[in-house]
């Protein structure tokens, strides 16, 4: 069955890189794009970025310049990278899907990763 | 950026009451609005897709309508288990973006 996974350091210090790992199983990420979606705590949904089927990848303008995404399909891992943390960073990361051109709902979602900034 | 606004930020009701969320695009994205319920402490979980196809699995009491820039979703006679916050999302633009959602509410 379709699976995704988020893992990561629950902790980060200010300034510091934050590093991701989504693990996917029940698909092919040559088939599927996959999405990173933040939450801060108490907050709404931040799309932040995605790595398209075919290597491609888009982001947030907003995070573009601290943020960054690659994969690795041998091992079904899609890694979110974003630097400059800040305390406002603080949240939930999701990781998620959708099929692309013409089917671009988001069906399946991982369990999510809080990730706290702070010294 | 396409801007999505919904409203009510927070809409308290009654179980058996009948509720309408909506969801207003800042330009107009067609059909291209997705659903999401976001229930306490847990992963959103897709309810309609592209503003009126349903999703199996989900309740047929959730419906969805709309096109251009105003959409609707609409509970029919809300259950307890209802109570959450509803997100709508544009794929419109490949740069995706989420309203700030509804809480719906037990009064």
């Amino acid at each position: 069955q379709v699976q995704l996974k988020e893992s990561g350091p629950g902790l980060v210090q200010p300034s510091q890189t934050l590093s991701l790992t989504c693990t996917v199983s029940g698909f092919s990420l040559t088939s599927y794009n996959v999405h990173w979606v933040r939450q801060p705590p108490g907050k709404g949904l931040e799309w932040m970025g995605r790595m398209r089927y075919n290597g491609d990848t888009s982001y947030n303008s907003a995070l573009k310049s601290r943020l960054s995404i690659s994969r690795d399909t041998s091992k079904n891992q899609v890694f979110l990278k974003m630097n400059s943390l800040q305390t406002d960073d603080t949240g939930t990361y999701y990781c998620t899907r959708d099929r692309g051109p013409g089917i671009t709902n988001l069906d399946y979602w991982g369990q999510g990763v809080m990730v706290t900034v702070s010294s | 950026n396409i801007v999505l606004t919904q409203s009510p930020a927070t809409l308290s009701v009654t179980p058996g009451e009948s509720v309408s969320l909506s969801c207003r695009a800042s330009q107009s994205i067609s059909t291209s609005i997705h659903w999401y319920q976001q229930k306490s402490n847990e992963s959103p979980r897709l309810l309609i897709k592209y503003a009126s196809q349903s999703i199996s699995g989900i309740p047929s009491r959730f419906s969805g309508s709309g096109s251009g820039t105003d959409f609707t979703l609409s509970i029919n006679r809300v259950e307890s288990e209802d109570f959450s916050i509803y997100y709508c999302q544009q794929s419109y633009s490949s740069l995706y973006t989420f309203g700030a959602g509804t809480k719906l509410e037990l009064k």
